[in-house]
């Protein structure tokens, strides 16, 4: 059964840094694409990140280049997302999530974690 | 900028049929944009419907499919019940390189009454 767990969600002041994770487990994950999606609670979804399956390339929304930064490590199963310089509006549900391999779109999802960014 | 297009509501009797699409604000959906739709009911993760434009996802049943319509990709449920009342997302793949990867459509609430 495919598990993705996310953490590493709280609260954090505007300017402030925050590092998610989330936990994979069964499939094979160092042979697939991961992402971030996220949600500002009661609106859309928005993509925010993605990143190859050997970490080689990594692709960002607008709205988070340059401050959020996307890795993996295959070796522990486990996707991360460095956020800084986090504003007001970074508040959101991050999604971990699985693509699906060869058809760029997803599959699973995890829970979600909240990031809340106030003072 | 590119902006992926939903009705931002629908409503449809229990077992009739309704059709949501996803368009773009400058050009016509096709293939190549791997059009998925994926049910997210409030507080819960969404759940993934159809990839590929009109490929199911597993377990999904088969009332609901994909498709393109036009310049559009679309969503069709035949027979709605009422547990299909939800959110619906699309998203388009836009490639590498300087477009953004993926991007999401504003949402249709779903509304089966």
């Amino acid at each position: 059964e495919v598990q993705l767990v996310e953490s590493g969600g709280g609260l954090v002041q505007p300017g402030g840094s925050l590092r998610l994770s989330c936990s994979a487990s069964g499939f094979t994950f160092r042979s697939y694409t991961m992402h971030w999606v996220r949600q500002v609670p009661g609106k859309g979804l928005e993509y925010v990140s993605g990143i190859s399956s050997n970490g080689g390339s990594t692709y960002y929304a607008d709205s988070v280049k340059g401050r959020f930064t996307i890795s993996r490590g295959n070796s522990k199963n486990t996707l991360y997302l460095q956020m800084s310089s986090l504003r007001h509006e970074d508040t959101a549900v991050y999604y971990c999530v699985k693509d699906i391999g060869g058809s760029y779109s997803f599959d699973y999802w995890g829970q979600g974690t909240l990031v809340t960014v106030s003072s | 900028q590119t902006v992926v297009t939903q009705e931002p509501s629908f409503s449809v009797s229990p077992g009739g049929t309704v059709t949501l699409t996803c368009g773009l604000n400058s050009g016509s959906v096709s293939t190549n944009y791997y059009p998925s739709w994926y049910q997210q009911t409030p507080g819960q993760a969404p759940r993934t419907l159809i990839y590929s434009t009109n490929t199911r996802s597993s377990g999904v049943p088969d009332r609901f499919s994909g498709s393109i319509l036009g310049n559009k990709a679309a969503l069709t449920i035949t027979g709605a019940q009422a547990d299909d009342e939800s959110n619906y997302y699309c998203v388009l793949y836009m490639g590498t390189g300087i477009s953004q990867g993926w991007v999401f459509g504003g949402g249709t609430k779903l509304t089966v009454v």
